[in-house]
């Protein structure tokens, strides 16, 4: 079935220094979502991209989708401890139904 | 508030157990989806339903069943054919119209065979 890798999968970083995670899809993607993991808790949808070279920004966060939309990534300027956690990208899959397929997700933590 | 109840939050099952999460949603969404999560990987879909009474194999279906009797409910059987069944449960939801809409989760259900 179609995949959605996403790479690195663990990311250790100083507090104040910068984070990205990439999306990659060997196929072209209708959409892609990004949901944020805390420890403990459960996914909680931040964004969703949709259109070729879209760039968004909530505060810190930058996220993007590839020209091809085969691609997306996600960019944490300067780093706090309550961006602890794991962030996963996700693309719609339509096949008769819609399908919400998940990368592998990126840890990211934090020396305070 | 609208949202999406999971229960029990842990559960712990003996081998050759049946045991049935609970998902109920308030948002009046008409999709839902029953995903399960290994440490340190992400979610691999194991069934959902877009409407009442019907519901379709995931990924990995094999040793789970569930129904969808309402539209707010869609509970999740593990049954004893599920080999490995400690993981984390989440049930999610989502709105579809024309478009495409942030899926709602759960906050999870913990099951541990012991």
């Amino acid at each position: 079935g179609q995949q959605v890798m996403q790479i690195p999968q663990y990311q250790h970083v100083q507090e104040g220094e910068d984070f990205t995670t990439y999306c990659n899809s060997s196929t072209t993607l209708s959409n892609i979502q990004w949901y944020k993991q805390r420890p403990g808790g459960h996914p909680v949808f931040l964004i969703q991209l949709v259109k070729s070279g879209e760039v968004k920004k909530q505060k810190r966060l930058t996220f993007q989708f590839g020209e091809a939309k085969k691609n997306s990534s996600l960019h944490i300027t300067a780093t706090q401890t309550t961006d602890v956690g794991t962030y996963f990208c996700a693309a719609i899959i339509i096949q008769g139904a819609q399908k919400l397929v998940f990368g592998q997700g990126t840890r990211l933590t934090i020396n305070p | 508030d609208g949202g999406i109840t999971q229960s029990p939050k842990y559960l712990f099952r003996k081998e050759g157990q049946n045991v049935t999460l609970s998902c109920e949603q308030n948002l009046n969404h008409d999709a839902m989806y029953w995903y399960r999560q290994d440490p340190g990987q992400g979610l691999r879909l194991i069934y959902y339903s877009q409407i009442v009474n019907d519901f379709q194999k995931g990924d990995i279906a094999e040793g789970y069943s569930v129904s969808r009797e309402k539209k707010e409910s869609f509970p999740l059987t593990v049954t004893s054919a599920q080999k490995n069944p400690t993981a984390f449960y989440l049930c999610a939801s989502n709105f579809e119209g024309q478009g495409f809409y942030g899926y709602t989760f759960g906050s999870g259900t913990r099951l541990t065979v012991v």
